[in-house]
């Protein structure tokens, strides 16, 4: 079955710094990733989708990337801000169309930036 | 425009009791699925609705249970409640039942059995 990992559980960085969070899937490629950011006590919040033959997608200080072949989605923000800090979910689907239910979510990496 | 709301926000019951939780989607939203997330599972898929229909459900017993109305709304039910039921559960909404709308998730309801 199709595995999702996100490398680190909590991530610490300094204000002004680019953090870089990782997202690594087994077996086959999905037809594209999605990203979410959760506040403790809050539901995720939809951030940015990249699609498989996609390499790159940005938003404002957003950027992710896909690389098929590492089978790894990296997700950046630069000049990080304290406000920043959150939980970051990568979620990834299976196929196009049809249910939600065929999204596969990653357990999430804390980021905590400092001032 | 008003996003998901879910009630209740905070729940504690006994293991044996049964609950229900509701969420109401965004106006204009069909599609409302439920998820369970816990700190060692993650965020895991229990069922999806639209038009009132079950569309797809995850690997949860039978004692996980939903429903939606006319007006999309939803309620998810849970009987027997066991201590490992103590979670987070999210609602979420999207326009319509395709995999690429976006969804917009509630608050949640931190359900704690005692």
């Amino acid at each position: 079955s199709q595995k999702i990992e996100q490398n680190s559980e909590a991530l610490n960085i300094q204000e002004g710094k680019t953090a870089t969070l990782t997202c690594n899937y087994t077996n086959y490629s999905p037809a594209y990733l999605q990203w979410y950011r959760q506040d403790p006590g809050r539901g995720p919040v939809f951030l940015l989708l990249i699609r498989e033959n996609e390499k790159e997608k940005r938003k404002e200080r957003l950027k992710v990337t896909f690389d098929t072949t590492l089978k790894q989605s990296l997700f950046h923000i630069t000049a990080s801000q304290p406000a920043d800090s959150a939980t970051y979910l990568c979620a990834l689907r299976r196929g196009y169309g049809g249910s939600q239910g065929n999204l596969i979510f990653g357990k999430g990496t804390k980021l905590s930036v400092k001032p | 425009k008003a996003g998901v709301t879910q009630t209740p926000r905070y729940l504690i019951k006994t293991r044996g009791q049964q609950v229900t939780l509701s969420c109401s989607p965004i106006s204009g939203h069909r599609s409302v699925s439920w998820y369970q997330q816990t700190p060692g599972q993650g965020l895991q898929f229990l069922f999806e609705y639209f038009s009132e229909t079950q569309r797809n459900k995850g690997n949860f017993p039978g004692r996980f249970s939903g429903r939606q109305f006319s007006n999309s709304r939803s309620e998810m039910n849970v009987s027997t409640l066991e201590l490992g039921d103590s979670a987070l559960y999210l609602c979420a909404s999207s326009l319509d039942w395709d995999s690429t709308d976006t969804q917009y998730f509630g608050p949640g309801t931190r359900l704690t059995v005692l």
